[in-house]
């Protein structure tokens, strides 16, 4: 099936630990996206990526990094440095300017 | 950077009213999505619209760019149309960049 797919559905950590966040699209779109919501709140724009090997940081990207080393892929790393990483985080791609954005079901992040 | 709000951020209907969500932004805009994101965190796509008007089933949507707003329509609403609806954003040309609205969160009511 085409889709996006996000990976842990849930994830528990420690504080003070990295976490990585898998997202893998195989609608051979160029654009991808991460977006973290926190409960009751709207989603705001960490990265995105237009093509391969080239991100931008959103409007919250400090405490996070992404790699885009292949189209489908465009994993999220919560670092040590954010200070309140809890929340759930949502990825999305779309072919491109000018085009729908379509988004995974998204990562529950839980840090204890 | 260009801001997005939504009206009214919540809103409570008994099944069967219509309701109009409203998202206006501060800048012109090449890309507008409106989404619903269901009480399990998943988001659907309703319309791509950044400008005029289209209809899906029960569902409406209205982009005046050049006053920058758009309109969301729901005729006939059901239980299962509860949710948060966001309008999303993009900037201009150039950019691939979404930004999103306040949402608007609806409980209809059977």
């Amino acid at each position: 099936d085409g889709g996006i797919t996000q990976s842990p559905k849930y994830l528990f950590r420690k504080e003070g630990q990295n976490v990585t966040l898998s997202c893998e699209q195989n609608l051979n779109h160029d654009a991808m996206y991460w977006y973290r919501q926190d409960p009751g709140q709207g989603l705001r724009l960490i990265y995105y990526s237009q093509i391969v090997n080239d991100f931008q940081k959103g409007d919250i990207a400090e405490g996070y990094s992404v790699s885009r080393e292949k189209k489908e892929s465009f994993p999220l790393t919560v670092t040590s440095a954010q200070k309140n990483p809890t929340a759930f985080y949502l990825c999305a791609s779309g072919v491109g300017f000018g085009n729908t954005i379509y988004f995974g079901e998204g990562s529950w992040l839980t840090v204890v | 950077g260009i801001q997005v709000e939504q009206s009214p951020p919540d809103l409570i209907l008994q099944e069967g009213a219509n309701s109009t969500l409203r998202c206006n932004f501060s800048d012109s805009v090449n890309n507008l999505q409106w989404f619903h994101q269901n009480p399990w965190g998943q988001l659907i796509n309703l319309f791509y619209i950044p400008s005029g008007t289209k209809q899906n089933g029960r569902l409406s949507a209205t982009t005046v760019a050049t006053e920058r707003y758009s309109l969301l329509y729901i005729s006939s609403s059901q239980t299962t149309d509860s949710g948060v609806y966001f309008c999303a954003v993009g900037p201009g040309t150039g950019t691939y960049k979404y930004i999103f609205g306040t949402g608007t969160r609806l409980k209809v009511l059977a």
